[in-house]
């Protein structure tokens, strides 16, 4: 079975400074897909980033990266240039390549960013 | 293109009643999957459908169940309701394509009392 563990459960930053947020997987599969998903006070979900096992080009979108080591199972997310509305609880998950489209989630992280 | 959508948005039960959730994919999403979301226990999936067909159930009793419509719609139904059923239940579709991306609703909000 596969499990995501995020080890920060709460982070706090300053706006316009970057963050890091932790997390790491454990599968014994090669091709997989590793998302980041933003939960606000709202609650709706939100997909921040996705990744590719099979690609090792890290993604990039915005303002949001991420570290992707296969190697090390490691898949960090970072955040440039902080805003205000980047306060939520932030989601590592994990889904195998194949037929059914099953998500597995960490824990989360809350992240709060302070004017 | 509209999102996800859940109807009810929110719910009150009282134990022993049974509920029926909804959603409504994005038009051209073939996919559905349920998730509860519970302090204790984080995101936990649920089932997911596609073409009618569950493909996959997450490891929860079978008070829980679910359906999809030709037209893609889902629906989940839990019955026997207890108090630990209370819970978000997010549902997500995707377009089951090698992008494998799911986009969820914004959920609905179930209390059981």
């Amino acid at each position: 079975a596969q499990t995501v563990t995020q080890s920060q459960p709460e982070m706090s930053v300053q706006e316009a400074e970057t963050v890091t947020l932790s997390c790491t997987y454990d599968t014994s599969e090669s091709n997989y897909y590793l998302f980041w998903y933003k939960q606000p006070p709202s609650r709706q979900m939100i997909l921040v980033i996705r990744q590719e096992a099979y690609k090792q080009q890290n993604a990039t979108e915005n303002r949001f990266s991420v570290n992707f080591q296969k190697a090390a199972k490691s898949f960090s997310l970072k955040i440039s240039d902080s805003q205000l509305g980047d306060t939520a609880m932030y989601f590592c998950a994990f889904m195998l390549a194949g037929g059914s489209e099953k998500l597995v989630f960490g824990k989360g992280t809350k992240l709060t960013v302070n004017p | 293109k509209a999102g996800v959508t859940q109807t009810p948005r929110y719910l009150i039960k009282t134990r022993g009643q049974q509920v029926t959730l909804s959603c409504s994919p994005i038009s051209g999403h073939r996919s559905v999957s349920w998730y509860q979301q519970t302090p204790g226990q984080g995101l936990q999936f649920l089932f997911e459908y596609f073409s009618e067909t569950q493909r996959n159930k997450g490891n929860f009793p079978g008070r829980f169940s679910g359906r999809q419509f030709s037209n893609s719609r889902s629906e989940m139904n839990v019955s026997t309701l207890e108090l630990g059923d209370s819970a978000l239940y997010l549902c997500a579709s995707s377009l089951v394509s090698r992008a494998k991306t799911q986009y969820f609703g914004p959920g609905t909000r179930l209390l059981v009392l």
